[in-house]
């Protein structure tokens, strides 16, 4: 089965609207790492967190390592925030292979 | 400036033809990846290199082959191209072991007719 799960699939809000975005994932891993997609474009990075909390601006990532799960909160959305957001995870080892998840749309409507 | 870079950016071919997607980075990373984007199946790993004259078998490598001639320098090769192979092809570099980001390209569109 898929090794990392993302919730939700998809995500409506409206502008000023806080977002949770859940990562979960049934292995071992190095890192856990977010990535922004905007339709039809390439993947920036937006954390590297293999533990603890970081901060961004709006973005704050958490990854709770034995719980195995990760989360992204963007607070008081924008319209720029839409698109599709990734969750990877690094596994053990030295490969730097990464491990993604199918990822959560967000449409964030004015 | 952009430090990965793809070309082409979109390319049509024929079932049967020979199609070469090539990459560079700026970055000085050992390592580079080439994945491909499907809907329902997110991102999976093709193949990718620690280094100039390494390659290794990613999750789905059947079908594609991989050259890294230089640091700088990654291509995906395939060698008999199938209407399955359609879709968005991204290169990525990394300094690798699992301890940092992943730096993506603009990404390929392939349609194999």
């Amino acid at each position: 089965g898929q090794q990392v799960q993302q919730s939700p699939a998809s995500l409506v809000l409206q502008e000023g609207e806080n977002a949770e975005l859940q990562c979960n994932f049934s292995t071992s891993l190095n890192s856990m790492q977010w990535f922004y997609q905007r339709p039809g474009g390439s993947l920036v990075s937006l954390f590297y967190n293999p533990s603890g909390t970081k901060h961004s601006g709006r973005l704050t990532s958490t990854t709770v390592i034995k719980e195995r799960r990760s989360s992204l909160h963007i607070s008081s959305s924008q319209t720029t925030d839409s698109g599709t957001y990734l969750c990877a995870l690094a596994i053990t080892g030295n490969t730097g292979k990464l491990i993604f998840g199918l990822g959560t749309t967000l449409q964030v409507q004015p | 400036e952009a430090a990965v870079t793809q070309s082409p950016r979109n390319k049509v071919a024929v079932t049967g033809g020979k199609v070469t997607l090539s990459c560079n980075q700026t970055n000085n990373h050992n390592n580079m990846y080439w994945y491909r984007q499907d809907t329902g199946h997110g991102l999976r790993l093709i193949h990718y290199s620690y280094g100039a004259g390494s390659t290794e078998k990613g999750d789905i490598p059947d079908g594609y082959k991989a050259s890294r001639p230089s640091q700088e320098n990654f291509s995906l090769i395939l060698e008999l191209a199938t209407p399955s192979q359609t879709s968005v092809y991204f290169c990525a570099s990394g300094v690798g072991g699992g301890q940092d980001t992943q730096y993506f390209g603009p990404g390929t569109r392939l349609l194999v007719l």
